[in-house]
This record gives C-alpha cells, sequence and structure tokens, in this order.
C-alpha cells in the first residue's frame, strides 16, 4: 500500500513562473492537507480538501495561492508567480474521514525561487 | 481558538538521558493527539496517537505520551535516548473531526 505521494520532491523556479505540487493520497484516503514549512519554523497549516471540496482554506495566502482536489487525480497545489518569500518546503497530508484516524505525510516538495 | 503549544523549540540531552518533550492543547469536548517526528529532509511519521482509553499511550522507538485531561497536557517521553532520536517533534491535535493543529516542533538534539 503505497503512501503519500508528492512531487517533484524538488522544485526550482524563476520569480513570477508557477509552480505546481501534486499529491496523491493514500488509497482510500478522501481527506488532503497541505502545510508549508520554512527554515526554523514549524508547520503552518494552508488548506484542508475533501474530494472536489474546499473544507478549510483559512491559512492560504489571498492572492497567487489556490488548490484543488478533484474527483480523479491528484490533488494541486498551485501557486502563481512565485516570489523568493514561497521558497519553503510544502507538505501533504491524507487521512480518512473519521475523526479518531491520524493524518499520513508525504516526502514534501522543496520549492526554491531564484 | 484551537491551539497547540509546544513549550521548548530545542532540547539537548545527553545519550541514554531520559527526555521529556512538552506539549499543551487547549481543551475540547472531542479533541485526538498525535506525536509526530521528522528527520532531516524528510517528511512526518507518526510516533503516537491518543485516541480514547487509556491515558498512558506507548509508541514507536521506545516513545510513550501521558493525556493529561485537567492540565490539558500531552508530553512525550523516553527514559534513554539514543543519537538516533535525533529530529524534531511536532504534537498535534485533531479537534471535532476538522483539520490537524501542529505544535511549532521541539528539536531534540542528542549529544554523546
Amino acid at each position: 500500500n503505497a503512501g503519500v505521494m508528492q512531487n517533484p520532491r524538488h522544485l526550482v523556479r524563476r520569480r513570477g513562473q508557477e509552480a505546481r505540487l501534486r499529491c496523491s493520497p493514500m488509497k482510500g484516503h478522501s481527506h488532503v492537507y497541505w502545510y508549508r514549512q520554512l527554515p526554523e519554523e514549524g508547520l503552518k497549516f494552508m488548506v484542508y480538501l475533501q474530494k472536489e471540496n474546499i473544507i478549510d482554506e483559512s491559512g492560504m495566502p489571498k492572492e497567487r495561492f489556490s488548490a484543488e482536489f478533484p474527483k480523479e487525480g491528484p490533488s494541486i497545489l498551485r501557486i502563481q508567480q512565485v516570489v523568493r518569500g514561497d521558497s519553503a518546503a510544502y507538505f501533504c497530508a491524507s487521512s480518512t474521514q473519521g475523526g479518531n484516524t491520524e493524518a499520513f505525510f508525504g516526502q514534501g516538495t522543496r520549492l526554491t525561487v531564484v | 481558538a484551537q491551539s497547540v503549544t509546544q513549550l521548548d523549540s530545542q532540547v539537548p540531552v545527553f545519550e541514554e538521558a531520559p527526555v521529556e518533550l512538552r506539549c499543551n492543547y487547549s481543551s475540547s469536548v472531542s479533541v485526538y493527539l498525535f506525536w509526530y517526528v521528522q528527520y532531516p529532509n524528510q517528511g512526518l511519521q507518526l510516533l503516537l496517537k491518543y485516541l480514547s482509553g487509556s491515558t498512558l499511550v506507548k509508541g514507536i522507538n521506545g516513545f510513550e505520551a501521558e493525556f493529561n485531561k485537567s492540565q490539558t497536557s500531552f508530553h512525550l517521553r523516553k527514559p534513554s535516548v539514543h543519537i538516533s532520536d535525533t529530529a524534531e517533534y511536532f504534537c498535534a491535535a485533531r479537534y471535532n473531526f476538522n483539520k490537524f493543529y501542529f505544535g511549532s516542533g521541539t528539536k531534540l538534539n542528542v549529544k554523546p
């Protein structure tokens, strides 16, 4: 049973380009979470999605960031017109619907904006 | 508002000594608690979880944690640490079937 798969593991973008980060949840998991981790900082919640629905996006910056979790295919975190401050590790986690279950994490995508 | 607080950002300890990493959460009727470990350039791996029942929870790698409802704490302990335990540890809480809230992390540095 494959775990949470994130790709790419490393992504380099020039300022102004778009970054697309993909996350395939574990089989049977319908909930996806995205977190950002800056150097020497903890995990910052960004967005919580179920299939075709955004449940909580209170941690998403108002501009340039968007996320989706379509009926088919992986969840996508999209960052438009990247800036140097977007450089960070982005982690995806997934869980089942029940509240008494843990989140399983991917290995992360390390975004570097040059 | 729900929150998780890790009181120590860094904990240095000598090998084979005991360690406690502290975590407090905001009180709620329904809360599930977790400890995760992150090794450099890796994702987070679950150490242990408290869902219900016994307040003492045992996890992998010899770690355990105690759920204390009156003090709203969920401290992580290990009686004897190894060099390989050097990592960052995150406490997390899930309230009412909602998202996971994470603490800011504690870096455990085990010295020989």
